[in-house]
């Protein structure tokens, strides 16, 4: 049973660019939340997927926004990137909302 | 709304000895309570999680927490630590809509002393 995986694990961005971050979920699973880890604190939530639909947004601006595939993949886009952007973006899945939650290793973003 | 309170930010302790992490939660409703382990360049793993029942609940390698709604806390314990212990904890509180959507505390760092 493969684990959630997520790419790239580093990745360097200016301040105003576009960055695409990408999980897979586990193997049966159907849902996708989506944390932000900023250094020295825990995971923020930012939002989550069902069944390709958005089902659940924290306190986080519209320039981030979220898509889930058909196989339940997901991908993170942030908009015109900003230094606070600059964090630890963890996905996590489960097999369905009231269960637990599985994480994947995360994508560390820094954003100069 | 609610909020989680991780006391300590930074908790040494000597291997072998007892450890006690703490945590306070701050919630108007029902809530679920887990406790997540973060090793170095990894990401979270469920250690143990109060749904309902008993309120005293137990982790596979010796970690246990107690539920105890009326000073809304989720305090951590092990009777004896390892060195493998030494790892960053964070307390999370869900607002009864299952085991999603979790509010994280600031995090524990656990330094086990050889």
């Amino acid at each position: 049973e493969t684990g959630v995986t997520q790419s790239p694990t580093h990745l360097i961005k200016t301040r105003g660019q576009q960055v695409t971050l990408r999980c897979s979920s586990q193997s049966g699973h159907n849902t996708v939340s989506w944390y932000q880890q900023a250094l020295g604190q825990g995971p923020q939530f930012i939002f989550q997927y069902y069944r390709e639909e958005e089902n659940g947004r924290g306190n986080f601006p519209p320039r981030f926004s979220g898509l889930q595939f058909p196989n339940y993949s997901s991908e993170l886009n942030v908009n015109a990137l900003e230094l606070d952007d600059s964090a630890l973006y963890l996905c996590a899945s489960s097999s369905d909302l009231q269960d637990e939650l599985f994480f994947g290793s995360g994508t560390q973003l820094s954003v100069l | 709304a609610q909020s989680v309170t991780q006391l300590d930010s930074q908790v040494p302790v000597f291997e072998e000895a007892p450890v006690e992490l703490r945590c306070n939660y701050s919630s108007s409703v029902s809530v679920y309570l887990f406790w997540y382990v973060q090793y170095p360049n990894q990401g979270l793993q469920l250690l143990l999680k109060y749904l309902s029942g008993s309120t005293l609940v137990e982790s596979i390698n010796g970690f246990e927490a107690e539920f105890n709604k009326s000073q809304t806390s989720f305090h951590l314990r092990k009777p004896s630590v390892h060195i493998s212990d030494t790892a960053e904890y964070f307390c999370a509180v869900s607002e009864g809509t299952g085991a999603n959507n979790l509010f994280f505390g600031t995090g524990t760092r656990l330094t086990v002393i050889p």
